[in-house]
């Protein structure tokens, strides 16, 4: 099935460092959205961003929506052992009738205190 | 306030069976969208339904069938199961089909 291009594929860190994670997608998109997803749970949704350009942060966390609409990037700032898990990022297309989500190949990221 | 619950959290059948998995969208939503996720994946969009209707449908078989309910929660069934039909099964709701997707915790299928 069709997944977008997301960086990079793990990240094994020290508490309290930043990360850095982007998606990147041959489509353009309405909407950014970027999820967590933690061992036998759902995705939680961190941020959704819909308008180009737009950076939006949650906490800790900031999101951009690229310029060309085509991708996006996310960034933990001072990391935490409980940031641990898989980081998916989403686009969004809608209009019409759907509003489907295609879900990128996910960053697992690992903090060690 | 309930968030999107899923019945039931595991299940194992065998080849050829039928199943039928449930869910209940977060309170004020009327969307449910429906995912399969196999083990290191991402989520693959298989159907969404809307006012009871079937809105978009991804690129699965004819053996995905679905249901949305009057009070806005939703079945998922598969037919003739197939070992490759093993994943998690995650439900999303959401406010209108534009606003953004909130899922269960899923139900993890098990086909043997």
């Amino acid at each position: 099935g069709q997944q977008l291009n997301q960086s990079p594929q793990s990240m094994f860190i020290q508490e309290g460092e930043d990360v850095s994670m982007n998606c990147t997608s041959s489509s353009i998109f309405n909407t950014w959205l970027w999820y967590k997803q933690d061992p036998g749970e759902g995705p939680v949704l961190l941020i959704a961003l819909y308008k180009a350009g737009e950076l939006t942060s949650n906490g800790r966390l900031t999101a951009q929506f690229g310029i060309t609409r085509k991708d996006s990037f996310l960034n933990i700032s001072a990391s935490i052992p409980s940031d641990v898990g898989i980081y998916f990022c989403a686009g969004q297309l809608y209009g019409g009738a759907t509003n489907k989500l295609i879900f990128g190949t996910g960053t697992l990221l690992a903090v060690q205190p | 306030d309930a968030g999107v619950t899923q019945s039931p959290t595991h299940l194992i059948k065998t080849r050829g069976q039928q199943v039928t998995l449930r869910c209940s969208p977060k309170s004020g939503h009327d969307t449910v969208s429906w995912y399969q996720q196999a083990l290191g994946q991402g989520p693959q969009f298989i159907f969404q339904y809307y006012e009871e209707e079937e809105r978009q449908r991804g690129n699965f078989p004819d053996r995905f069938s679905g249901h949305q309910f009057p009070n806005y929660s939703s079945e998922l069934n598969v037919n003739a199961l197939l070992l490759g039909d093993s994943a998690l099964y995650l439900c999303a709701s959401s406010f209108l089909m534009s606003q953004p997707q909130h899922f269960g915790d899923g139900t993890r299928l098990s086909i043997l």
